[in-house]
């Protein structure tokens, strides 16, 4: 079964940094772009990031353009999501997810993450 | 940016009813760039319908995905008891990606 295992996340105060990181197994992960996608407490899904296949190529959404950063390291089957300069409204269950279709960027999002918590504080 | 609209926002039934969700583009997202997911408490979201139409591995066929442009479907023929979940249509053409608001599908 293809995998998603995420690990990070906790309680920060405003302006402070924490990253995240996603390891996946069971599939072949280099060929597959990966994303971000958070949820805040009651509310819907938010796109955050995405990294390409190769990794040369990264997106972001304009609240977070600046501030987070999405890597990854296709020896490792890991991508990670360092988050820098923290609001309160980042706030939210943050998930990394698997694209449907190899060497496509924008795409469904096939497999989920567990989701890990990052709460800031004021 | 294309802003997703869903309705209704939500959707009383029982089990054994037709659902039908709507998702609206903000402008035309062609036919093959629409997804759905299902998303229960406390759960990460679940894939059910990519391309406006495939469905997702696993997914039992009383989901249905159609629609093309601005107006998208998705259609579960006959509730299960545990289909009573949130749905979020996602939308990603034109190298972006964003998700409407959702639907809340609950038990009359």
């Amino acid at each position: 079964e293809v995998l998603l295992l995420q690990s990070g996340g906790g309680l920060v105060r405003r302006g402070g940094s924490l990253r995240l990181s996603c390891a996946a197994s069971r599939f072949r992960f280099s060929i597959y772009a990966m994303s971000w996608v958070r949820q805040a407490p009651g509310k819907g899904l938010e796109w955050v990031a995405s990294i390409s296949d190769t990794g040369s190529n990264t997106y972001y959404a304009d609240s977070v353009k600046g501030r987070f950063s999405i890597s990854r390291d296709n020896s490792q089957n890991t991508v990670d999501l360092e988050m820098n300069s923290l609001r309160v409204e980042d706030t939210a269950v943050y998930y990394c997810a698997k694209v449907v279709w190899f060497s496509v960027t924008w795409d469904a999002y096939e497999i989920w993450g567990q989701g890990t918590t990052v709460a800031v504080s004021s | 940016e294309i802003v997703l609209t869903q309705s209704p926002g939500t959707l009383s039934l029982s089990p054994g009813e037709r659902a039908t969700l709507s998702c609206r583009a903000s402008q035309s997202i062609g036919s093959s760039y629409l997804a759905w997911y299902q998303q229960r408490p406390g759960q990460a979201p679940r894939l059910l319908i990519y391309g406006t139409t495939s469905r997702a591995t696993g997914i039992p066929d009383r989901f249905t995905g159609s629609g093309s442009g601005t107006e998208f479907t998705l259609t579960i023929s006959r509730l299960e008891p545990e289909d009573f979940a949130v749905y979020y249509c996602q939308q990603y053409g034109y190298s972006s990606c964003t998700f409407g608001p959702g639907t809340k599908v609950d038990i009359k």
